[in-house]
């Protein structure tokens, strides 16, 4: 089975650019939701979607940042204009609202670095 | 709010050593507890779980008992090897509502030959 599949894998932007995330979680999860990681703050929760449905978005650090789950197949999470300081991995994860033990599964992160 | 701690890294042991990793916690009501492990380059995996008092989750050789009375969920490994080099997660997921993940700060573990 696929696991969740993020892109790009690697990206490098000009400060003020727009940078935008993808996630394709996996089939039949519920539940997706953005992390942030970093040396500094170690790995933060920025959103959660269940069904599609934004249901906490007090992680997101500040305007500049958005995510929408316009299908249960699909999620972006864009940053426009980006900052040195936006720099980081930023993991999807997902997983379904029965049967997994709570148990969440990771992609294998989208390492951004802005410059 | 719920929160994981971790015993600070980086931890260096010569292979074959005994590991230990300590986690505790603070939650409300009846969390399920995690170690995840996140190898160089890569994306966090799960390494194993519990879901209740007094459960023991295993994989690989890893071991954590989920302690109720101390609030704490220590992962141990009785001989390291130099492919456990990698950074390990403690966390929590409450059972009730967002059920979301809530992360120690990571414990870089190395191995060396």
């Amino acid at each position: 089975d696929a696991g969740v599949i993020q892109s790009p894998r690697h990206e490098v932007t000009e400060m003020g650019q727009e940078v935008t995330l993808r996630c394709k979680p996996i089939s039949g999860h519920n539940s997706l939701f953005w992390y942030r990681q970093t040396m500094m703050r170690g790995l933060e929760l920025l959103i959660y979607f269940n069904n599609n449905v934004p249901i906490d978005d007090s992680g997101m650090p500040e305007d500049r940042f958005s995510a929408k789950m316009p299908n249960a197949s699909f999620s972006t999470l864009k940053i426009q204009p980006s900052e040195p300081r936006d720099s980081a991995v930023y993991f999807c994860a997902s997983r379904p609202d029965q049967g997994s033990g709570n148990t969440i599964y990771f992609g294998e992160g989208s390492w951004l670095t802005v410059v | 709010g719920d929160s994981v701690t971790q015993m600070e890294g980086p931890v260096t042991l010569s292979e074959e050593a005994f590991l230990t990793i300590n986690c505790t916690y603070t939650a409300t009501g009846y969390p399920s507890l995690f170690w995840y492990v996140q190898y160089p380059g890569e994306g966090l995996q799960l390494l194993l779980k519990a879901t209740k008092a007094d459960d023991k989750g295993s994989n690989k050789g890893f071991e954590a008992t989920y302690r109720k009375e101390t609030t704490s969920f220590h992962l141990e490994k009785g001989s390291v090897q130099v492919s456990d080099s990698a950074v390990y997660f403690c966390a929590l997921s409450d059972r009730q509502g967002a059920q979301k993940l809530v992360f120690g700060q990571g414990t870089r573990l190395t191995i060396n030959p």
